[in-house]
């Protein structure tokens, strides 16, 4: 069974600071993506990561996929309130399915 | 708006009840995705349903099923309900039957809650 990690599992910031969450698995997954999810709603879909290596950026998030394709880094710059969420991470099993993090809870203070 | 309709957004229910929660997805996608999501599990996949016909089965219970209709919606059905079913139950659609290059998109879930 293919299981992610991810950590932290809670963080509080100050509005300002930069951080960086992590998603860690012993598998290797075709690609990976990064969703936020807020109360009352469903998960919204963030980035895809697909190649070893790859790196994207998405205004202040930077995403970053691991060279073996088992791990990613979400890096949020000059952090807002608005950016408090849950954020999940998914991984892509080749096609069947994808398997779900538990999840690193943000909360951003003003 | 992602598009994908859950209804109802809230059911509570007594143990050994049975429950049907719906889905419509997103025009044009023809995958649905059941996901289960509880505080201590995290987003456990249950099922997918491709254009009618089961696709991917996950840690779906005896006690639930599921079946996707010829246009398109979906319908989980949860029977013989215990109190460790109570948990948010979420519909997610794509375009592809394989994951591979096509993204989910969620719905707001239909929270179920089991007294």
């Amino acid at each position: 069974t293919q299981l992610l990690e991810q950590s932290p599992q809670f963080l509080s910031i100050q509005e300002g600071e930069n951080l960086t969450v992590y998603c860690n698995s012993s598998s290797v997954f075709s690609s990976l993506q990064w969703y936020r999810q807020e109360p009352g709603e469903g998960p919204v879909l963030l980035v895809t990561v697909v190649t070893g290596g790859e790196v994207k950026k998405l205004k202040r998030l930077t995403f970053q996929f691991g060279d073996a394709r088992k791990d990613s880094s979400l890096h949020i710059t000059a952090a807002q309130p608005g950016d408090t969420g849950l954020y999940l991470c998914a991984g892509d099993n080749y096609g069947q399915n994808f398997v779900f993090g538990p999840g690193t809870r943000l909360s951003v203070l003003p | 708006d992602s598009g994908v309709t859950q209804t109802p957004k809230h059911l509570i229910t007594a143990t050994g009840q049975r429950v049907t929660l719906r889905c419509s997805p997103r025009s044009g996608d023809l995958s649905v995705y059941w996901y289960q999501q509880s505080l201590d599990q995290g987003l456990q996949f249950l099922i997918q349903y491709y254009n009618g016909e089961e696709r991917a089965k996950g840690n779906i219970l005896e006690r639930f099923s599921a079946q996707q209709f010829p246009d398109l919606h979906s319908e989980l059905n949860l029977s013989s309900l215990e109190l460790g079913d109570s948990a948010l139950y979420f519909c997610a659609s794509s375009v592809e039957g394989t994951t591979i290059n096509s993204p989910l998109h969620f719905g707001n879930g239909t929270r179920l809650t089991v007294t």
